[in-house]
């Protein structure tokens, strides 16, 4: 089955612990990127891959990093989180080949820092 | 920049059609999309334009006009599982970028 696989679906985690969110894809998509999801805000781009070993900062970049060494896959690191990044986070996916289909989105990650 | 608007809420009742507006100023155009979401989970894809007019897709249509900066997304013949959010999205020239207006909050009730 098609789709895009985020890890952990729940977090709640210290400030200042660093932590991974893993997000993976089976569709051999070139392009991923990761978003989260605010009330009020909507879905804010944090940063985006165009391919592999090509990352670039979104709308939302300060206190995350990316990297993209395997074309399937493009986890999220916070190095040290903060209350303010309690978040519901998405991991998405698309392709020149289906862009009429804009995006596949993961489950998303909800994450808490207390 | 861009700039993505849409109604925060609206309701309707079971049955019945609504249209949900959304209109946008962004930095190039190459296409609009309409997403649906339930509460806590990941948006799916409803449709998508890119030249103007009517795209329909069973009990739902999207509507797009270039030079009004304007699409709506039609709803018809409603059911409860319609209560959901819907995303508006535009994808500005040359991108895969997508940017997200903050949703519409649709109720339906019985």
């Amino acid at each position: 089955e098609a789709q895009v696989t985020q890890n952990p679906r729940y977090l709640i985690t210290v400030t200042g612990k660093k932590l991974t969110v893993t997000c993976s894809q089976n569709m051999n998509h070139e392009y991923m990127s990761w978003y989260r999801q605010d009330p009020g805000l909507g879905l804010r781009q944090i940063y985006y891959s165009m391919n592999v070993e090509v990352t670039d900062k979104g709308d939302v970049p300060e206190g995350y990093k990316v990297s993209r060494k395997e074309k399937r896959n493009f986890p999220l690191i916070l190095e040290s989180p903060s209350p303010n990044q309690t978040s519901l986070y998405f991991c998405a996916s698309s392709s020149a080949t289906t862009g009429n289909y804009g995006y596949t989105f993961g489950s998303g990650t909800r994450l808490t820092v207390v | 920049g861009q700039n993505i608007d849409q109604p925060t809420e609206m309701t309707a009742t079971e049955g019945a059609i609504v249209q949900i507006n959304c209109t946008y100023q962004t930095s190039g155009f190459n296409g609009l999309f309409w997403y649906q979401q339930h509460a806590g989970e990941a948006p799916t894809f409803l449709s998508y334009n890119v030249l103007d007019g009517l795209e329909e897709k069973g009990r739902f249509s999207s509507f797009l006009s270039r030079s009004k900066g304007y699409s709506y997304l039609l709803l018809k013949e409603l059911q409860m599982k319609d209560s959901a959010s819907y995303l508006c999205a535009v994808r500005p020239r040359g991108f895969q970028k997508l940017v997200f207006g903050t949703g519409t909050r649709l109720l339906v009730s019985p």
